[in-house]
């Protein structure tokens, strides 16, 4: 495997289910980062993990719940998601948050569907 | 808040036209990224500019960042249709990236 793969790639759940979104970057990056992205909208970025630790949280809902055990792996944790919360969720790596480099290498998202 | 508008947000050409596309912002970005989003993929980076005035060429692809550093612009020759995707702009700002909503072209046979 090569790049920043992501898992599954599509999820349908209920409001009232429990899943995990999985990332694995394969590029020896130490910053790790979730976004949601939703039709007509901005990249949101939701998590920043820098050496495995969160350095950014934009005021997202306690229904996301991310986790990062090394710098490699990503993960991000959903309970009780709401219809609106239906979106392409991207996960990204860079080198480090101090190299300076933002240069952000994309996963190919898991499309989430709220029923 | 730091913004990033990009125009058009939609734009659809025949194949062998030439376009540009546009990025622009009230505030100062250190640098700026250019990414391409296909269907069911996530963004792949196609160039940073990081000086005033700066110009990168990748093919049929010329990038080019305003002397201000504030705008950048796109513009592509002869289109074709493997050129078809979500064009998305980024700015570094401070500590992370703001992204422009992006201008989603296709390029007809």
């Amino acid at each position: 495997e090569t790049g920043v793969t992501q898992t599954p790639r599509h999820l349908v759940m209920g409001m009232t289910n429990k899943k995990s979104l999985k990332c694995e970057q394969h590029l020896g990056h130490n910053a790790m980062y979730w976004y949601k992205q939703s039709a007509k909208k901005p990249l949101e970025l939701m998590f920043v993990y820098n050496f495995k630790e969160q350095t950014e949280n934009n005021s997202v809902p306690s229904r996301f719940s991310p986790e990062c055990p090394n710098s490699s792996h990503l993960f991000l944790h959903l309970h009780t998601l709401q219809p609106e919360d239906s979106a392409l969720y991207l996960c990204a790596s860079s080198q480090d948050r101090a190299s300076g480099s933002y240069e952000q290498y994309f996963g190919p998202g898991t499309r989430l569907t709220v029923t | 808040t730091q913004l990033l508008e990009q125009s058009p947000q939609f734009l659809s050409i025949q194949e062998g036209e030439n376009l540009t596309v546009y990025c622009n912002s009230s505030s100062v970005f250190s640098s700026l990224q250019w990414y391409r989003q296909e269907p069911g993929e996530g963004p792949v980076l196609l160039v940073t500019v990081v000086t005033g005035g700066e110009v990168k060429k990748l093919k049929r692809l010329t990038f080019q960042f305003g002397d201000a550093r504030k705008d950048s612009s796109l513009h592509i020759t002869a289109a074709q249709p493997g050129d078809t995707g979500l064009y998305l702009c980024a700015g570094r700002g401070a500590q992370k990236l703001v992204f422009g909503q992006g201008t989603r072209l296709t390029i007809n046979p």
